[in-house]
């Protein structure tokens, strides 16, 4: 079956830490999309991609970097300049022509 | 920037009972997509409306964009346990563009 995996489910960070997240899909979609869900404030977007090696800002991306170097990945590093990175990390990704995106499961980040 | 406001906030209501909620846009929709996402999960996609006056179904949900294409509303018929959950509408920030803007969701609760 198609879709879009994200892992890990859980993830938890130390103080100083770098963490990467993980998003793989097969629907062979262009487009991805990185988003932060906080609770009662919907979802922001942090990083998107509409090709290969190439990449831009969202509305919230300080403290976070991206690659896209194959199609199916893009992956999303939370670096230790996020200070306050627990949320529950959306992927998803779309194809050209029409703009439904679709999600991964998400991954829920936590500071130890 | 554009923002999507969502109503109500929550909602409770008992099994088989219809309920309404609506998305408003403080500029014209492009294209204006519901979703449907279970608590700690990502977001399952709906519909998606683009012209106005248009309206889908699928099965006893109803989506409506209205003429203006301003505000749009999500009708559920004869409510359901497994409607339970929290309801995303998402809009193109622009014509053409890959960028959604959410609304911050309405959480939606269902009483056997």
């Amino acid at each position: 079956d198609g879709g879009i995996t994200q892992s890990p489910k859980y993830l938890f960070r130390k103080e100083g830490q770098n963490v990467t997240l993980s998003c793989e899909q097969n629907l062979n979609h262009d487009a991805m999309y990185w988003y932060r869900q906080d609770p009662g404030q919907g979802l922001r977007l942090i990083y998107y991609s509409q090709i290969v090696n190439d990449f831009q800002k969202g509305d919230i991306a300080e403290g976070y970097s991206v690659s896209r170097e194959k199609k199916e990945s893009f992956p999303l590093t939370v670096t230790s300049a996020q200070k306050n990175p627990t949320a529950f990390y959306l992927c998803a990704s779309s194809t050209v022509g029409k703009n439904i995106q679709y999600f991964g499961a998400g991954t829920r980040l936590s500071v130890l | 920037s554009q923002e999507l406001e969502q109503s109500p906030q929550s909602l409770i209501v008992q099994e088989g009972k219809n309920l309404t909620i609506n998305c408003t846009s403080s500029k014209t929709l492009y294209g204006l997509y519901w979703y449907k996402q279970k608590y700690g999960e990502g977001l399952i996609f709906l519909m998606m409306l683009q012209k106005g006056g248009e309206e889908k179904s699928h099965e006893k949900i109803t989506a409506k964009l209205d003429e203006k294409k301003q505000q749009s509303s999500l009708h559920i018929t004869a409510s359901q346990p497994s409607h339970a959950g929290i309801y995303l509408c998402g809009a193109d920030r622009a014509s053409g563009t890959y960028k959604y803007i959410f609304g911050t969701g309405t959480r939606l609760k269902v009483l056997a």
